[in-house]
């Protein structure tokens, strides 16, 4: 158990719809990372926040945004889902911003757009 | 553009040595990192790399050389539960500040 909690575990939705994806990073940590990994993408990072504030960013679509909240919980919001949107969805958590060395990882979410 | 290069299978007999290599090609390179990855599971850090040299962590070890943009992650005595997904991943710095890169991974078989 790494410490990052991420939910749903599963979703499932329509296309066209608006999802929100959550995740509280481990306690200590003020940075969160976003990634999304598909079958034939790999793993491909999104964005990362620190304290708050957006720090990176990375193929993120328009139609998906993000935020952390005061008490370093963040979300993922995925709007007008495709079908090319189901995919699994990450979210890590670090000590320090922008590091490298070491990101904790949560279960995952699964997302199957239908 | 960047790019990262590992093997996308290998298979290895248990109690053997192998070696899983990366070959990088990004700007602004801040080092090296491996992730395992067993199926329908989180990935999990394994090493990190910043300098030229090799990291021991047990029975894993990870190397690095930046001249030759070079990486790989050597697993030694090599247990069943070892079989799973190895990702390498560097930190780069591009026009929206830095992004974390990862490799495809590789998909390690260890049979008995």
């Amino acid at each position: 158990d790494s410490g990052v909690t991420q939910t749903p575990k599963h979703l499932i939705t329509a296309t066209g719809q608006r999802v929100t994806l959550r995740c509280s990073p481990r306690s200590g940590d003020l940075s969160v990372y976003w990634y999304q990994q598909s079958l034939d993408q790999g793993l491909q990072f999104l964005i990362q926040y620190y304290n708050g504030e957006e720090r990176a960013k990375g193929n993120i679509l328009e139609r998906f945004s993000a935020q952390q909240f005061p008490d370093l919980h963040s979300e993922l919001n995925l709007s007008s889902l495709e079908l090319g949107d189901s995919a699994l969805y990450f979210c890590a958590s670090s000590v320090v911003q922008g590091s490298h060395n070491e990101q904790f990882f949560g279960p995952g979410t699964r997302l199957t757009v239908l | 553009g960047q790019s990262l290069e590992q093997p996308s299978e290998v298979t290895a007999v248990e109690g053997a040595i192998v070696q899983i290599n990366c070959t990088y090609q990004t700007s602004g390179f801040y080092g090296l990192s491996w992730y395992q990855q067993h199926d329908g599971g989180a990935p999990t850090f394994l090493s990190y790399n910043a300098l030229d040299g090799l990291e021991e962590t047990g029975r894993f070890s990870s190397f690095l050389s930046r001249s030759d943009s070079y990486g790989y992650l050597l697993l030694q005595e090599l247990q069943m539960k070892d079989s799973a997904s190895y990702f390498c991943a560097v930190r780069e710095v591009g026009g929206q500040g830095f992004s974390f890169i990862f490799g495809k991974g590789t998909r390690l078989l260890v049979k008995p």
